[in-house]
C-alpha cells in the first residue's frame, strides 16, 4: 500500500485566518516533505522532515509552519497568507531520504488551497 | 541554466504512435533519476524508477546516460489513457531528500 492520505480536500480561506493542512502515512516510510504547486508548474519543495526533524526548508516564508508530530503525521500551519499563496499543496512521503532506493516518493492527492 | 530541463511539449500524438522525451540534468553528481506522470488537477504518479542501466516496464522503457547526463521514456503503443504531463525527476547526492523536477512535458494521444 503506498497511499499518502491529505485533509482537506479544498480549502478556502481569508488572509486573517489560521488553517491547518494534514498529511498521514502509514508505510513506515521516515521521510515527508511538503510541496506547492501552482498550475501548470511542476511541484516546488518547500519543507523535508527526515526521522521527525526539519532536514530543509526552503527559506519558505514564516507564514507557513510545519510541524512533525510523529513518523506518520505531517501538518503544514497557515497563518496570514496571501492570494498568491493560492496553489495545490503536496504532501509526499519516502522510505528513507538518504538514497540506496529508499528516496522514490509517494504523493498525497493534494490539498487544494484558495486564499481570498 | 536549469538544473533539470525536459523537452518542451506539448507532444499530441495518434493512438499507437511510438514516442520519447528526453530529460537532461546539469548535476553530474546526481545519483537517482525517476519519471511521474500527473493528470490533470491530480498528484504526481510515480511511473517508473531509472537506476544504472535503464529499465522496461510493458510499453514503457527508461534509459539513463550518465554520460551525456539525461535521461529517456518512451513510449509504445500509446493508449489514449497515456494523455498527461510527464515529469523528470532527479535526486542528487548532497541535500539528501531534495528532489529536482523537470517543468513536465504535456503529452496529448488522440484517437
Amino acid at each position: 500500500d503506498t497511499e499518502v492520505t491529505q485533509t482537506p480536500k479544498h480549502l478556502v480561506m481569508g488572509m486573517t485566518n489560521k488553517k491547518s493542512l494534514k498529511c498521514e502515512q502509514h508505510m513506515g516510510h521516515r521521510a515527508m516533505y511538503w510541496y506547492k504547486q501552482k498550475a501548470k508548474k511542476p511541484p516546488e519543495l518547500m519543507f523535508v522532515y527526515s526521522y521527525e526533524k526539519l532536514s530543509i526548508n526552503e527559506s519558505v516564508p514564516s507564514r507557513f509552519s510545519p510541524e512533525c508530530p510523529n513518523s506518520s503525521l505531517l501538518n503544514l500551519h497557515l497563518h496570514a497568507l496571501q492570494p498568491e499563496d493560492s496553489a495545490l499543496y503536496l504532501c509526499a512521503s519516502s522510505q528513507d531520504p538518504a538514497g540506496g532506493g529508499g528516496e522514490t516518493q509517494y504523493f498525497g492527492p493534494g490539498t487544494r488551497l484558495l486564499v481570498l | 541554466r536549469k538544473e533539470v530541463e525536459q523537452d518542451p511539449g506539448p507532444f499530441n500524438v495518434p493512438e499507437g504512435a511510438t514516442v520519447a522525451f528526453n530529460c537532461t540534468y546539469s548535476n553530474s553528481a546526481s545519483q537517482s533519476f525517476f519519471w511521474y506522470r500527473q493528470d490533470c488537477r491530480k498528484e504526481p504518479k510515480l511511473l517508473m524508477s531509472v537506476y544504472s542501466s535503464g529499465n522496461e516496464d510493458g510499453r514503457f522503457t527508461a534509459q539513463l546516460n550518465r554520460a551525456s547526463q539525461y535521461i529517456s521514456l518512451l513510449i509504445r503503443d500509446s493508449k489514449l489513457s497515456d494523455s498527461a504531463t510527464y515529469l523528470c525527476v532527479v535526486n542528487g547526492n548532497t541535500n539528501a531528500g531534495k528532489s529536482t523536477f523537470g517543468d513536465g512535458t504535456t503529452l496529448t494521444v488522440k484517437p
